[in-house]
């Protein structure tokens, strides 16, 4: 998957606790970006980041916060999870902001129970 | 709410059929439609992508119908194959981000 990693592949944990997730990328490329994918839904963008320390909100962004302090690695942090969380998570990577060769990584299960 | 309406939400196909999936959107801003083509326990993969200034693109078995007037386009899967089996997902892209419809599970029977 385009030199991209997520981890933890899979993961459950209880209402209430912090978790975050991790992207790293190989390609050195600038842009990244957190999707939750639920059915009926699609993908939505939760955050994005445009270089290191440069991060913006998608459009549903609640409940989530990210950090970006190396071009590689790229975190979203569930600050206090929820069961409305339990969601399938997906980091995208992008060369350039246009958006038009966006590569996914093979996404996180997170559970909340 | 969602900014790219797709349907149908799942169709069965016998191979060598031809698949049809729809998405219609209402922002008009939207300059860029990617599909994207996902297997399970797999991330999405981009397929085929068209700009609002042609009408139709084509790659191999897949083709890109566009009607700008109507702001709708449509996936075609030509000669459809049992490896065509997938979730697609069509996308609209304003201000460098993506609206992705809901999702069409493909399923192509040999």
């Amino acid at each position: 998957d385009a030199g991209i990693t997520q981890s933890p592949r899979h993961k459950v944990t209880e209402t209430g606790t912090p978790v975050t997730l991790r992207c790293h990328q190989t390609e050195n490329h600038r842009y990244m970006y957190w999707y939750r994918q639920d059915p009926g839904h699609g993908l939505r963008l939760i955050h994005y980041s445009y270089g290191v320390k440069d991060t913006d909100k998608g459009e549903v962004s609640d409940g989530y916060s990210v950090s970006r302090s190396k071009t590689e690695d790229f975190l979203l942090t569930l600050e206090s999870a929820t069961s409305s969380q339990t969601s399938v998570y997906f980091c995208a990577i992008s060369a350039d902001s246009s958006n038009e060769k966006l590569f996914f990584g093979s996404g996180t299960q997170l559970s909340v129970l | 709410q969602q900014q790219v309406k797709q349907s149908p939400q799942s169709l069965i196909v016998q191979k060598g059929g031809i698949s049809i999936i729809n998405c219609a959107y209402e922002n008009t801003a939207f300059d860029y439609f990617p599909w994207y083509q996902q297997f399970p326990g797999k991330g999405p993969a981009l397929l085929i992508a068209i700009r609002p200034d042609v009408s139709e693109k084509k790659e191999g078995r897949f083709t890109i119908s566009f009607n700008k007037s109507a702001k709708q386009f449509s996936l075609h899967i030509m000669d459809s194959q049992p490896g065509d089996s997938a979730t697609y997902f069509c996308a609209a892209s304003r201000d460098y981000k993506l609206s992705f419809g809901a999702g069409t599970t493909v399923t192509v029977r040999a």
